[in-house]
């Protein structure tokens, strides 16, 4: 079993729409979760960490449920400047390697 | 942009030949991380640098090998190429005592004929 799986995608949506990604991880002594969003044939830039209480940043929020070893991203208001390859990762914590998921392409069109 | 640089950008080589690629990290950032990222894949984790030892290595053979050096730049060296070294070669950088937010440089693109 992969350390991290996500939605396998793609996701086409239109502009506007709302969009959620899910993943799972199946390390349960995990401490650090983030999202990673890739263009094509370009390095991963992150996009935000995961917290357990949730966190968001304008159109973007995050969830971590510890106890059922799921994080989700949801994006609202989708653009067009958003169709990329997203990317759970997880880590032990500060120090640690970080593992990805396989991404999720999502393509948004006018 | 995260001030991570990777050298060369593409790079075309054949079996069995040896190859170096080189990072260097962001200012303030004490720890340099490889990945290699298959097409249609999530990068995988090669090994990472601190304090110029290895401080934590994935499942590559031990023909992948690197350097830090004392300005906390990074060389990762590859021998004996096989075709599936064709990937794209990501360093990233960060600062260990902190939450572990890694800063990718654009990659280094790896072509084995």
């Amino acid at each position: 079993r992969k350390e991290v799986e996500q939605d396998p995608g793609p996701f086409n949506v239109p502009e506007g729409a709302t969009v959620a990604f899910n993943c799972t991880y199946s390390n349960s002594a995990s401490q650090s979760f983030f999202w990673y969003r890739q263009d094509c044939r370009k390095e991963p830039k992150l996009l935000m960490s995961v917290y357990s209480s949730g966190n968001e940043d304008g159109r973007f929020t995050a969830q971590l449920n510890r106890a059922s070893q799921y994080i989700s991203l949801l994006i609202r208001d989708s653009k067009l400047s958003d169709s990329a390859t997203y990317l759970c990762v997880v880590s032990w914590g500060p120090g640690y390697a970080l593992n990805f998921g396989k991404g999720t392409s999502l393509l948004v069109t006018p | 942009e995260t001030g991570v640089t990777q050298s060369p950008t593409h790079l075309i080589k054949t079996r069995g030949q040896q190859v170096t690629l080189r990072c260097s990290s962001q200012s303030g950032h004490n720890t340099v991380s490889w990945y290699q990222q298959a097409l249609g894949q999530g990068p995988q984790f090669i090994f990472q640098y601190y304090r110029e030892e290895e401080n934590g290595r994935g499942n590559f053979p031990p023909r992948f090998s690197g350097l830090q050096f004392p300005n906390y730049s990074s060389e990762l060296n590859v021998n004996a190429l096989e075709l599936d070294d064709s990937a794209l070669y990501l360093c990233a950088s960060s600062f260990i005592q902190l939450n572990n937010e890694q800063f990718f440089g654009p990659g280094t693109r790896l072509t084995v004929l």
